[in-house]
């Protein structure tokens, strides 16, 4: 079981908007910046929020992020049928001086 | 542009051991903390250990701790992950990652491809 909670999968259908979540801890999301990764099928994860907020250069607009308190949100609005893919929370957690990931949102567009 | 490439991956029986390399090219290595993470077939992602730029910080996930063992040459831009004590459960796709910054609490931003470990009898 992993320390931060992701909700297994996710669904939308094009247009849409959709919002994946990440829940932690005072250890972890409570005081440090939370990285979103984005997996798609067959390939090696990628940055797609850095620092809470922040998207690196080429990401679209279209992907947001935000943190509140314990908790994380990658909001994906516009969805595309290329936006499937598996996305990943993750964070430095101080109790346990290492990285800890979510267990992973599998996006579906339908 | 970063470039890794992880070797070192195989078919390995419990309790052997065995050492993956990672090869960087498109930044300067030095300046960076590397990680290795893995990802069991068909699961997610699990951070295994990360080490700082001068091998000054290093850290491990609890399931591997005591059993693994990363190491870096600057010179030569070669991150290691040596594995003993190998467990069926350490069955995974090993990458390679970069950090954002020096220091081993900075956060992976560049991933290899991956090398496949497969530890059974």
């Amino acid at each position: 079981q992993s320390v931060l909670a992701q909700t297994p999968s996710a669904s939308g259908t094009p247009g849409q908007r959709v919002t994946i979540s990440c829940s932690g801890s005072s250890s972890n999301i409570g005081i440090n910046y939370v990285y979103w990764y984005q997996q798609l099928p067959e390939t090696a994860p990628k940055v797609l929020i850095y620092r809470n907020r922040e998207r690196p250069s080429g990401v679209p607009d279209r992907f947001s992020g935000s943190k509140s308190g314990t908790s994380a949100s990658l909001a994906i609005s516009g969805l595309r049928s290329e936006d499937e893919a598996d996305y990943y929370c993750a964070v430095w957690d101080d109790s346990l001086s290492g990285w800890v990931f979510g267990g992973g949102t599998k996006l579906t567009v339908l | 542009e970063v470039q890794l490439v992880e070797t070192g991956g195989g078919l390995v029986q419990p309790g052997r051991s065995l050492r993956l390399s990672c090869a960087a090219s498109g930044f300067t290595f030095d300046e960076y903390a590397m990680h290795w993470v893995r990802q069991a077939p068909g699961k997610g992602l699990e951070w295994v250990s990360g080490i700082s730029w001068n091998r000054g910080t290093i850290a491990y996930a609890d399931s591997v701790k005591g059993r693994f063992t990363i190491s870096r040459d600057n010179a030569g831009n070669s991150l290691y992950l040596q594995m003993n004590s190998l467990r069926p459960e350490d069955t995974a796709l090993y990458y390679c990652s970069k950090a954002e910054e020096a220091a081993a609490t900075a956060p992976p931003d560049s991933w290899g491809q991956g090398t496949l470990v497969t530890v059974s009898s």
